[in-house]
């Protein structure tokens, strides 16, 4: 059972354009969420979150959007540009909790 | 800082052997996760450590596989015996606790192939 769900397996945009990943979940529990971003041969590192209190977080050129009633998120990145093109994985948890529940990832290809 | 440390790298066996993978936490963190990774499941939590004390294991699938942490510095996930369907990256991670959700420092992974 998927609690958070990345539907789109891969997503390609040429440079400079934007990139819209998407997530969904059904856990309404969950009022946490983060984007973890994966190059190959790496670990995951932290990207930006967003508490469900708010329902937009922006760092540069990173925005999450959160559409509590649709239990769905987006992270959306303008400009792209060729260093994004990653894995893009979303997480979801509890508040204060450290458990965090992954998505399937969305690997995202910019070309330049 | 190093970051969190994984070994080995790559690790190749076959199905029945006893496979180790071992995790050196960043210091000073108190939580250390261990995940794995595969295209169908995406990122699985597997167990989680809180003081070196395990938490929550709910997803160990199955008793072949086990994961201690002797200390605050060490922790390892072994599996016995293996299976091909074992094969997968498995990731270590770790994080401090300043309250609330803390962000995971993730080490470079560990590429299990089991034949």
């Amino acid at each position: 059972d998927q609690q958070v769900k990345q539907n789109s397996p891969s997503l390609s945009v040429q440079e400079g354009r934007i990139s819209i990943l998407n997530c969904d979940y059904t856990n309404s529990m969950f009022d946490y969420f983060l984007w973890y971003k994966k190059y190959p041969a790496e670990g995951p590192t932290f990207l930006i979150s967003i508490s469900s209190i708010k329902d937009k977080n922006e760092d540069g050129r990173f925005t999450v959007f959160l559409n509590k009633s649709a239990k769905h998120l987006s992270l959306h990145i303008v400009p792209s540009q060729p260093g994004d093109s990653a894995v893009y994985f979303c997480a979801a948890t509890n508040t204060g909790f450290q458990k965090l529940v992954f998505g399937t990832g969305t690997r995202l290809l910019v070309s330049p | 800082d190093a970051g969190v440390i994984q070994s080995p790298r790559h690790e190749v066996t076959e199905m029945g052997q006893e496979v180790t993978l071992r995790c050196k936490p960043i210091s000073g963190h108190d939580y250390l996760f261990w995940y794995r990774q595969t295209m169908m499941r995406g990122l699985e939590l597997l167990i989680y450590f809180n003081n070196n004390v395990p938490i929550d294991d709910s997803g160990m699938p199955e008793d072949r596989f086990s994961a201690k942490m002797p200390n605050a510095s060490f922790s390892t996930l072994k599996i016995q015996p293996s299976e091909p369907r074992d094969s997968a990256v498995y990731f270590c991670a770790s994080s401090p606790y300043r309250g609330g959700t803390d962000t995971q420092y993730f080490g470079p992974g560990t590429r299990l192939t089991v034949l």
